[in-house]
């Protein structure tokens, strides 16, 4: 069963580094997202992504945020000067209508 | 903004039994989608189950069935014949234009 994977599963990095995170979704969905989770909190939505654009994006999703897809198959997440308070498990998702999700495994990413 | 409330931080349930987890949540839109995820130790995201707002039937996926009153804003989860297996995290989470949002979760414990 086709499933969405993402990498690193756990990436480390300074305060003020750039980082991009990974994904590859499942390979005939349309509808692509991110969301994070702040350990013992709830998973926020970051933004949504589909026919090559943004189509929804949350609070959280500053200028320091941004997505794309590069070569048709990855979904790429890129934090670009990270913050001590972007430690967090960020989730992959993709689906073939608005109304499915499926998530990856998540990445969990440490900043020090 | 919509929110979801999920009043029951931790719950617990002894297997074989049954045990219903409760969401409610706040909206002014007429069609929207409502997920249960579950969320394992390894903290990845599973899809339990999904009810589109418009179907007054509630859905049923093998042991999980929900509990959906549109005018009351509920949407409860019953486990049936619980497993140690699904002992987890489980969000609620409420979908409207590609805005996805989660309640702060119910973990469950499945005791032998």
């Amino acid at each position: 069963e086709p499933e969405v994977t993402q990498t690193p599963s756990h990436q480390v990095t300074q305060m003020g580094q750039e980082v991009i995170l990974r994904c590859v979704p499942i390979s005939n969905h349309l509808y692509f997202y991110w969301y994070r989770q702040i350990l013992g909190q709830k998973v926020e939505f970051l933004v949504s992504f589909y026919n090559n654009e943004i189509s929804e994006k949350s609070e959280i999703f500053d200028d320091q945020f941004s997505v794309e897809r590069p070569d048709g198959s990855n979904f790429t997440l890129k934090i670009r000067s990270t913050k001590l308070e972007d430690s967090a498990m960020y989730f992959c998702a993709s689906g073939r209508a608005r109304n499915e999700q499926f998530f990856g495994p998540g990445t969990r990413l440490t900043v020090l | 903004a919509q929110t979801v409330t999920q009043s029951q931080p931790e719950m617990s349930v002894q297997e074989a039994e049954t045990v219903t987890l409760s969401c409610t949540y706040d909206t002014s839109e007429s069609n929207y989608y409502l997920f249960w995820y579950k969320q394992p130790p390894s903290r990845q995201m599973i899809l339990v189950i999904r009810q589109e707002a418009y179907k007054q039937q509630n859905a049923t996926e093998n042991r999980f069935s929900v509990n959906f009153q549109k005018a009351a804003k509920s949407f409860s989860l019953k486990i049936s014949d619980s497993q140690l297996g699904d002992t987890a995290m489980y969000f609620c989470a409420f979908w409207r234009h590609n805005d996805m949002r989660f309640g702060a979760g119910t973990r469950l414990t499945v005791k032998p």
